[in-house]
């Protein structure tokens, strides 16, 4: 059974300084790892996936990789800025079945 | 672009009512499903359809449960009978082709 981990629960960087998220998943049979924001009370923005045959996606100023054989993905965000402020969730899905199993999130503040 | 619309935004009802939440997914898409999300704790899987029927089902989702697709368009959950642990945001998503999940606004749903 897929385990996703999201550590740090919280965190607060200063604006304009770059950060990685982090993202731990226990089985190396991984297929696509998806990233998404959440805004307090709202729904899941899909920021980037990360098929099978990938290692990283980009999107400005994200970029997102995965180590299967580690079992880690990173989100790295360039030049935080307030408007980053939400909570990122990463989630993960088995070969032949995209359901999603989801970490408990990273709730980031960007101070101005 | 397209979206998946969730209807109603926000949901009370008395305990021990029928409810049920609708949901719009992307047009072109295959694959369905409902999530949903306790106030402060992970986002859970809750059941995927996909040609008419329930493909995989969560632990979650026992016989108060119910999932149907009535038309091309409509997805819908109904809980038959609510109680207080019922209370939560659920997330309606859909996936096409190239297998990245789009996720609702979410209903939130608040047994009173």
């Amino acid at each position: 059974k897929q385990e996703v981990t999201q550590i740090p629960a919280a965190l607060s960087v200063p604006e304009g300084e770059n950060l990685v998220l982090n993202c731990s998943f226990t089985d190396s049979a991984i297929y696509n790892l998806q990233w998404f924001r959440q805004d307090p009370g709202k729904g899941l923005t899909s920021l980037l996936l990360i098929q099978s045959s990938q290692r990283e996606q980009t999107s400005g100023r994200l970029n997102a990789s995965l180590d299967k054989s580690s079992g880690r993905s990173t989100l790295y965000i360039a030049a935080s800025q307030p408007g980053d402020s939400a909570t990122y969730l990463c989630a993960g899905s088995n070969f032949g079945n995209e359901k999603l199993t989801f970490g408990t999130g990273t709730r980031l503040t960007i101070i101005p | 672009e397209p979206e998946v619309t969730q209807t109603p935004s926000h949901q009370v009802t008395q305990m021990g009512q029928e409810v049920i939440l609708r949901c719009v997914p992307i047009s072109n898409h295959l694959y369905f499903y409902w999530y949903r999300q306790i106030l402060g704790q992970k986002v859970e899987f809750l059941v995927s359809f996909y040609n008419n029927e329930i493909s995989e089902k969560s632990e979650i989702f026992d016989d108060q449960f119910s999932v149907e697709r009535p038309d091309g368009s409509n997805f819908t959950l109904k809980i038959r009978s609510t109680k207080l642990e019922d209370s939560a945001m659920y997330f309606c998503a859909s996936i096409g082709g190239n297998t990245e999940a789009f996720f609702g606004q979410g209903t939130r749903l608040t047994v009173v």
